[in-house]
């Protein structure tokens, strides 16, 4: 156990409809990422925040996608109209920014796997 | 873009050293970490490479060449629990922190 959590663990739903998933980081860690992994492939960057400004989008987070980090606490990713290819394992990893240093260690969480009927 | 290319599998026997290699071409490159993921569990960091050589933590080490563009994960006196997936990623701009990853390696133990 990282001291990431994420809520549902498992989520099974019809394509169109929307879903929510949530993450709570490790309390002092500054900054959010979410990931998105499917079978037998590396997880892929979607976005993070530091604090709840979200500084960065990957291209592969469509208009359907959107989160939010509201206080700079736990964060929750939507899904709009969704589609079997949106079918995957939804990661989210939390650290803690220093000013000065190069890199922070990122903590994942178990994961939310959706997918899409 | 990036890429990352490592072996889709390797198998060693209980008690080995295994080498698990990884060679980079991104845009950016500001240090190479492994992390490792057991299936159905979350990935957990390894180790972090930022500067040209060998970093060991234990049982693992991870080693890096900038002007290769290469690194390695080398993992020695091999246990059961360690069969794993095992993925280097790239943080590719400085100031950010957000990891590319490659598509991962499966190690196998064998008795």
């Amino acid at each position: 156990d990282t001291g990431v959590s994420q809520d549902p663990r498992h989520k099974i739903t019809k394509r169109g409809q929307n879903v929510t998933f949530r993450c709570d980081p490790i309390s002092e860690h500054n900054r959010l990422y979410w990931y998105r992994q499917t079978l037998g492939q590396g997880p892929e960057f979607l976005t993070y925040f530091q604090n709840e400004a979200q500084l960065e989008k990957s291209r592969l987070l469509s208009d359907r996608f959107s989160a939010e980090r509201p206080k700079g606490s736990f964060s929750t990713l939507e899904i709009q109209r969704t589609e079997q290819g949106d079918s995957a394992m939804y990661l989210c990893a939390s650290s803690l920014s220093l000013a000065g240093s190069s890199y922070n260690e990122q903590f994942f969480g178990p994961g939310t796997r959706l997918t899409v009927l | 873009g990036q890429s990352l290319e490592q072996p889709s599998e390797v198998t060693a026997v209980e008690g080995a050293i295994v080498q698990i290699n990884c060679t980079y071409q991104t845009s950016g490159f500001y240090g190479l970490s492994w992390y490792q993921q057991h299936d159905g569990g979350a990935p957990t960091f390894l180790s972090y490479n930022a500067l040209d050589g060998l970093e060991e933590t234990g049982r693992f080490s991870s080693f890096l060449s900038r002007s290769d563009s290469y690194g390695y994960l080398l993992l020695q006196e091999l246990q059961m629990k360690d069969s794993a997936s095992y993925f280097c990623a790239v943080r590719a701009r400085p100031g950010a922190n957000n990891l590319f990853f490659g598509t991962g390696t499966r190690l196998t133990v064998i008795p």
